[in-house]
């Protein structure tokens, strides 16, 4: 089955820890994304990556950081630099730009 | 920059009734997107409706068709004959250089 998959469902660490999400889709889709939600609010963009090796900062990049190695990996760490971690985190691809974004079913991170 | 706003929080609707849920949208790109996103409680985004800025023509995706009002930026969500799996948080979603999202509505079928 085709799709996107993160890992885990649930995280937790200690406060001052760094911690990566992972994020495997093989929709062989060249586009990736990193969305933060809050509760009771919509989707933030983090960060994104167009093509293997590349990648940009969206809307709320401090804190954060990732790397795009392989097409199908797109890796996202919190870093001990994010000031309010406890989140949950939704991974997405698409083919290019502009075509609907495809989520994984999100990692819920609780920092203690 | 793009602005998404759902002026509705939260919604209600009797089993098998109509129901709207309303997005205005702000936007400087000339060519650009607009999707529907439902978020049942597995948290799981699901891509209801698409919408080409381009096209004049409505999307309807079965029970689910928009309202687009270019002119207006406007892009409402028509649900028709609502059932109990409806029930969701809907985001309305614009793509002109970058996805940006509304803050959502929660939507309630009542039996």
């Amino acid at each position: 089955d085709g799709g996107i998959t993160q890992s885990p469902k649930y995280l937790f660490r200690k406060e001052g820890q760094n911690v990566t999400l992972s994020c495997e889709q093989n929709l062989n889709h060249d586009a990736m994304y990193w969305y933060r939600q809050d509760p009771g609010q919509g989707l933030r963009l983090i960060y994104y990556s167009q093509i293997v090796n590349d990648f940009q900062k969206g809307d709320i990049a401090e804190g954060y950081s990732v790397s795009r190695e392989k097409k199908e990996s797109f890796p996202l760490t919190v870093t001990s630099a994010q000031k309010n971690p406890t989140a949950f985190y939704l991974c997405a691809s698409s083919i290019v730009s502009y075509n609907e974004q495809f989520f994984g079913p999100g990692t819920r991170l609780t920092v203690l | 920059a793009q602005t998404v706003t759902q002026s509705q929080p939260e919604m209600s609707v009797q089993e098998a009734e109509t129901v709207t849920l309303s997005c205005t949208y702000d936007t400087s790109e000339s060519d650009y997107y607009l999707f529907w996103y439902k978020q049942p409680p597995s948290r799981q985004m699901i891509l209801v409706i698409r919408q080409e800025a381009y096209k004049q023509q409505n999307a309807t995706e079965n029970r689910f068709s928009v309202n687009f009002q270019k002119a207006a930026k406007s892009f409402s969500l028509k649900i028709s004959d609502s059932q109990l799996g409806d029930a969701a948080m809907y985001f309305c979603a614009a793509h002109g250089n970058k996805l940006v999202f509304g803050a959502g509505t929660i939507l309630r079928v009542k039996s």
